[in-house]
């Protein structure tokens, strides 16, 4: 079946770039998903990318797609305390009854050191 | 702007006990989900209602019940908690079922069985 993995755990320092990785395995078009989430929070969208893209960006975000390597990335510039976070990558299935149900990643947790 | 309401927020029950939680969305939407969170594991999908009067079963659905009351409203049912159900339950929302509709999320209920 479909999965997605991403690396568990990422620490940067503060005003450094931090980058996210995500492989997913759907080989038919579909909407990638990052979300964010905060301690005791649920989950935040922050951006998404349809499989016909190969770059999306968002004031300090941007998201790159390899669709051949089926490898997503998430990309912070600038990376500030406040983006300390778990983050999650999702992908959207594409078939039957099950189409734009969500298949998560584990999460990455991201620290940010002052 | 309410979002996706989730209620309780924490509840300590004992193995055997039975307890509903509840999810109303305030959006209009026509899909709902409910998901669990466990460390290491990310989100796993329980059951979905890809509109108001039908339900289907997701990843994990055993050891729960579902019901979709009305458009905003979906509950989740534990009949026998038992130790393996503890765990942070989300609740979403998404438009329509389909592929570019990102799903809302409540903040969950943070639910321990002994």
């Amino acid at each position: 079946g479909e999965d997605v993995e991403q690396s568990l755990f990422l620490s940067v320092r503060e005003g450094d770039s931090s980058v996210i990785n995500c492989t997913y395995t759907d080989s038919s078009s579909t909407y990638l998903y990052w979300y964010k989430q905060e301690p005791g929070a649920g989950l935040q969208l922050l951006t998404y990318i349809f499989s016909n893209m190969d770059m999306k960006q968002d004031q300090r975000l941007t998201v790159l797609l390899n669709k051949k390597d089926k490898h997503l990335s998430l990309r912070i510039a600038d990376t500030q305390t406040g983006d300390s976070a778990i983050y999650f990558c999702a992908e959207s299935l594409n078939y039957g009854g099950s189409q734009g149900n969500l298949i998560f990643g584990k999460g990455t947790k991201l620290s940010v050191k002052p | 702007n309410a979002g996706v309401t989730q209620t309780p927020k924490f509840q300590v029950l004992k193995t055997g006990q039975s307890m509903t939680l509840q999810c109303a969305q305030d959006m209009n939407h026509n899909s709902m989900y409910w998901y669990r969170q466990d460390p290491g594991m990310g989100l796993r999908l329980i059951y979905y209602s890809a509109s108001e009067g039908t339900t289907d079963k997701g990843e994990v659905p055993n050891g729960y019940n579902v019901s979709r009351l009305n458009k905003r409203e979906f509950s989740l049912r534990l009949e026998s908690a038992a130790p393996s159900q503890t765990s942070v339950y989300f609740c979403a929302s998404t438009p329509e079922g389909g592929r570019n509709q990102p799903q809302h999320f409540g903040d969950g209920t943070r639910l321990s069985i002994l």
